[in-house]
């Protein structure tokens, strides 16, 4: 079946430290790959998609994803985290079939010290 | 662009009423709208699929009865409780697909910032 792992819960990083957040997905061929973020109360906003091509993608914010096909992953990745950073983070799929559905993982929460 | 508005952010009832959401892509025709619900501290739980013009495709265990969808435009897409009772009180969340070529076809969708809803 097809799942997104977003294996930790919660990340507390320092100001101006640098952050991975981790994703693995499990389905059958490579589908398309996204990270959303979610601040406290609102909907979702896209920081960055992987459809094919260069495995390193650029999004918003400062944001990075690396594609590892070997690995099943599709990390996010930023060199110096700010407060404003704290939020939910989401990885999700998008499986290549007529559904347009996105499968969500459960979520990173990002908690920023001074 | 691609602004999906969502409304109202807030609603609180009393249990039996139906309340109506709505979620319009401001900039942009959407074909696609979907629904999510999300409880506290949870993912996204995907509840139907929004086509313009057709009846809605929901996900299995969601009561098609209870949560009405009606996607009259391809910029507006509704959804109503029916008879909501507390057990529904939850964070509603639209999104909404560009209906053309390369962002249907990939998945792309725009949320909107959701509705909390209250059932007393």
């Amino acid at each position: 079946a097809q799942s997104v792992t977003q294996p930790d819960i919660h990340i507390t990083v320092s100001e101006g430290a640098s952050l991975e957040l981790r994703c693995n997905y499990s389905y059958g061929a490579t589908p398309y790959l996204f990270w959303y973020v979610q601040s406290p109360g609102q909907g979702l906003q896209l920081l960055l998609k992987y459809f094919s091509g260069d495995t390193l993608v650029q999004g918003i914010k400062g944001f990075e994803a690396e594609f590892k096909r070997s690995q099943s992953s599709f990390n996010l990745r930023k060199p110096s985290v700010h407060w404003s950073d704290a939020a939910e983070y989401f990885c999700a799929v998008g499986p290549l079939d007529s559904s347009y559905k996105l499968i969500f993982g459960s979520g990173t929460r990002l908690l920023v010290r001074p | 662009g691609a602004v999906v508005s969502q409304h109202p952010s807030r609603v609180i009832c009393k249990s039996g009423t139906s309340v109506k959401i709505e979620c319009r892509s401001l900039d942009f025709q959407a074909t696609t709208m979907f629904w999510y619900r999300q409880f506290p501290k949870q993912s996204l739980m995907l509840m139907a699929t929004s086509n313009e013009g057709s009846k809605a495709t929901y996900e299995q265990g969601v009561e098609k009865d209870k949560f009405l969808i009606n996607h009259a435009s391809l910029t507006l897409s509704t959804l109503t409780v029916t008879s909501a009772h507390p057990e529904d009180s939850s964070f509603y969340i639209c999104s909404a697909s560009p209906g053309q070529g390369i962002h249907l076809a990939k998945n792309i969708q725009y949320f909107g910032a959701g509705t909390r809803l209250s059932v007393l």
